[in-house]
């Protein structure tokens, strides 16, 4: 079964350094997404992308964040300087077109990034 | 983001059904009713969605009041792999999930 695929598992950081995670979306979806989720804490929206832009942010997504599909397979978010608060479960998700009647969003297992 | 509201815990013995209830009473006529579940250390799952009729698949069940303000997940027989935190999502804006703090499914042996 097509799965999402996420790197790294695990990630630490030193305050103010740069981050990038990745992520292989399914091969024939089109809509690629970055959700965060902080210890304890809701799932919460980043950002939406589709055709090669961003479609929908959040308020959560700020200067600091970037995202990028750079050979047509990868979907990559990146923190420009990251900060304490930036430590969180990162899931990158995909979906194919016509979203209100798949209702199905693929998520992957994650990317857990702390910031020292 | 539109409103859903659901238990904050529930239990369930092993082997018996389960309904996790939902209410969104400002849901819009376009709005679907989705629901994941997040297994502990995992990423959210697709379990169900719907419209208006009720809904089944292998995995559980979707039944929607008429007048759609409130919605039940059935699990038709809980196993202990089911235990995780249930969200019940309305369909936003654009293609944005908003998941709420949702309902954690405990099942007991």
């Amino acid at each position: 079964e097509p799965e999402v695929t996420q790197t790294p598992s695990h990630q630490v950081t030193q305050m103010g350094q740069e981050v990038i995670l990745r992520c292989v979306p399914i091969s024939n979806h089109l809509y690629f997404y970055w959700y965060r989720q902080i210890l304890g804490q809701k799932v919460e929206f980043l950002v939406s992308f589709y055709n090669n832009e961003i479609s929908e942010k959040s308020e959560i997504f700020d200067d600091q964040f970037s995202v990028e599909r750079p050979d047509g397979s990868n979907f990559t978010l990146k923190i420009r300087s990251t900060k304490l608060e930036d430590s969180a479960m990162y899931f990158c998700a995909s979906s194919p077109p016509g979203l209100k009647n798949t209702g199905e969003l693929f998520f992957g297992e994650g990317s857990r990034l702390t910031v020292l | 983001d539109a409103k859903t509201t659901q238990p904050n815990s529930m239990e369930s013995n092993e082997e018996e059904p389960v309904h996790l209830p939902c209410n969104h009473s400002t849901i819009s006529g376009t709005d679907y009713i989705h629901w994941y579940r997040q297994l502990p250390s995992q990423g959210p799952e697709y379990v169900i969605h719907g419209l208006t009729s009720n809904v089944n698949n292998r995995m559980a069940s979707l039944a929607i009041a008429e007048d759609r303000k409130s919605s039940t997940l059935i699990l038709h027989r809980a196993t202990l792999r089911d235990a995780a935190v249930y969200y019940c999502i309305l369909n936003p804006t654009g293609n944005q999930f908003y998941f709420g703090t949702g309902t954690s499914l405990t099942v007991i042996p």
